[in-house]
């Protein structure tokens, strides 16, 4: 089972680019890496998924190294709406009971 | 769309009563879960199904039944609520390329047991 570790909570200000890492060491060679991003009372959403090397897409960057175990969000020009929990989650392929959240970074935006 | 609903938004229930949560998504996603989240704790993930008729236990499965009739719907069900089951409890699917796919989840079921 690849267990994730990521920091508990991290500080940033406005129009800052956040940088957070996920530590997955036991992680297996078709397990998929995904963030989710969650709001208080709201549900986790979606944020980017990723294999290897780095992938882009409207909100974030994912950068994932050789050895692939970690992981980095890159949240480029935060604002105060990006204040959430961010989930790292390693995707198992070889089973749906050991799909895992950790528990979060918590990030918190100031002006 | 709808996307994941989940009714009801809260409930406050007593030691020994039981209830369901109800979880319907109109995507036609195969796989459906159900998470329960403490403070502090991340998401857990209770039961899941790989399709109508197929149900599984996840990593805290106990005090929880699940059954899975139609592809929509996924109810849990609390046969004997306890104080340890207070929590939120969100529902998700997600089709079963779940290790390429992303899960889309409820807006979740708060439950306060006295």
């Amino acid at each position: 089972l690849a267990k994730t570790t990521q920091p508990i909570s991290m500080d940033s200000y406005e129009g800052q680019e956040v940088n957070i890492t996920c530590s997955h060491n036991n992680i297996a060679t078709n397990d998929y890496i995904t963030w989710y991003q969650q709001f208080p009372s709201q549900g986790p959403r979606f944020i980017i998924q990723g294999y290897k090397t780095k992938v882009t897409n409207e909100v974030a960057s994912l950068f994932i190294p050789a050895d692939r175990k970690s992981s980095t969000l890159s949240l480029p020009r935060v604002s105060l709406s990006d204040t959430a929990v961010y989930y790292c989650l390693v995707a198992m392929n070889s089973g749906y009971s050991t799909l895992t959240f950790g528990k979060g970074t918590m990030l918190l935006v100031s002006p | 769309n709808a996307g994941v609903t989940q009714t009801p938004k809260f409930q406050v229930l007593k030691t020994g009563q039981s209830m369901t949560l109800q979880c319907a998504q109109d995507m036609n996603h195969e796989y459906m879960s159900w998470y329960r989240q403490d403070p502090g704790m991340g998401l857990r993930l209770i039961h899941y199904s790989v399709g109508a008729g197929i149900t599984d236990q996840g990593e805290v499965p106990n005090g929880y039944n699940v059954s899975r009739s139609t592809t929509e719907d996924f109810p849990l069900r609390l046969l004997s609520a306890a104080p340890s089951q207070t929590s939120v409890y969100f529902c998700a699917s997600s089709s079963l390329a779940l290790h390429t796919d992303t899960q889309y989840f409820g807006p979740g079921t708060r439950l306060t047991v006295l």
